[in-house]
């Protein structure tokens, strides 16, 4: 099993910059991704390989990993930022692969 | 436009089975992996398990095996994830999602079914 560790919760003011971890066992040496999940609906894809961003998702969402942490950055946040933020990594031991969702991160803006 | 419709929500008692469904459109079905993920009330994302439309090749989660049975019927690009006898305890809301084998991603989620099981 891969654990992935993330901090609860965060909280930013409009405006600034908002920092999420995501730390795992050398989890540089693996692509992550990271997904937002708003109240009531179904998670969205912000980051795929570490900081490839899908089409329509801001330039203020940003993401970077090297040796045991990988974080997501929310440059300039905005009220529509507030949200549930979850890490997410493949992991094979031997003949097993399994796909590890980080603990999430709820992000508050103040 | 790829969709992942998924069937509608449930109110079950312990003991009862039950088939939940996720209909694929907008793309080529046996192309992608499809999962599903588990939402407790409150909690977070698990990974239950996946199946290839394609050959039906399929895997689970440690956590899951033996627990559900994911399959799909690629004729109606619908994958299904089953309980026999379902426990109060797997009350949650289940996603599918279409899966990016080049990296593992997800890059389309079902909208979720709710299942209560409640007596």
């Amino acid at each position: 099993s891969y654990v992935l560790t993330q901090p609860p919760s965060v909280s930013v003011a409009p405006g600034q910059t908002a920092r999420i971890t995501c730390g795992g066992n050398n989890i540089g040496s693996k692509g992550v991704h990271w997904y937002q999940q708003k109240p009531g609906q179904a998670p969205v894809l912000v980051v795929s390989d570490d900081s490839h961003r899908p089409s329509g998702i801001p330039e203020r969402l940003s993401g970077s990993n090297s040796g045991n942490t990988a974080t997501l950055t929310i440059s300039r946040v905005e009220a529509g930022d507030e949200a549930d933020y979850y890490c997410q990594v493949w992991d094979s031991s031997g003949d097993h692969t399994s796909y590890f969702f980080g603990t999430g991160t709820k992000v508050t803006v103040l | 436009e790829v969709q992942l419709v998924q069937s509608g929500a449930e109110v079950k008692k312990p003991g009862e089975s039950l088939k939940i469904s996720c209909k694929g459109s907008g793309y080529s079905f046996t192309d992608y992996w499809i999962g599903w993920v588990r939402q407790m009330p409150g909690k977070g994302l698990e990974w239950m398990g996946i199946i290839y439309p394609g050959d039906s090749d399929t895997r689970y989660s440690p956590s899951f095996q033996g627990q559900v049975t994911i399959s799909v019927d690629k004729s109606i690009s619908t994958a299904y994830l089953q309980w026999s006898t379902l426990k109060a305890s797997d009350t949650a809301m289940f996603y599918c999602a279409r899966f990016v084998s080049s990296s593992w991603y997800v890059d389309n989620w079902g909208q979720g079914t709710l299942v209560t099981v409640s007596s």
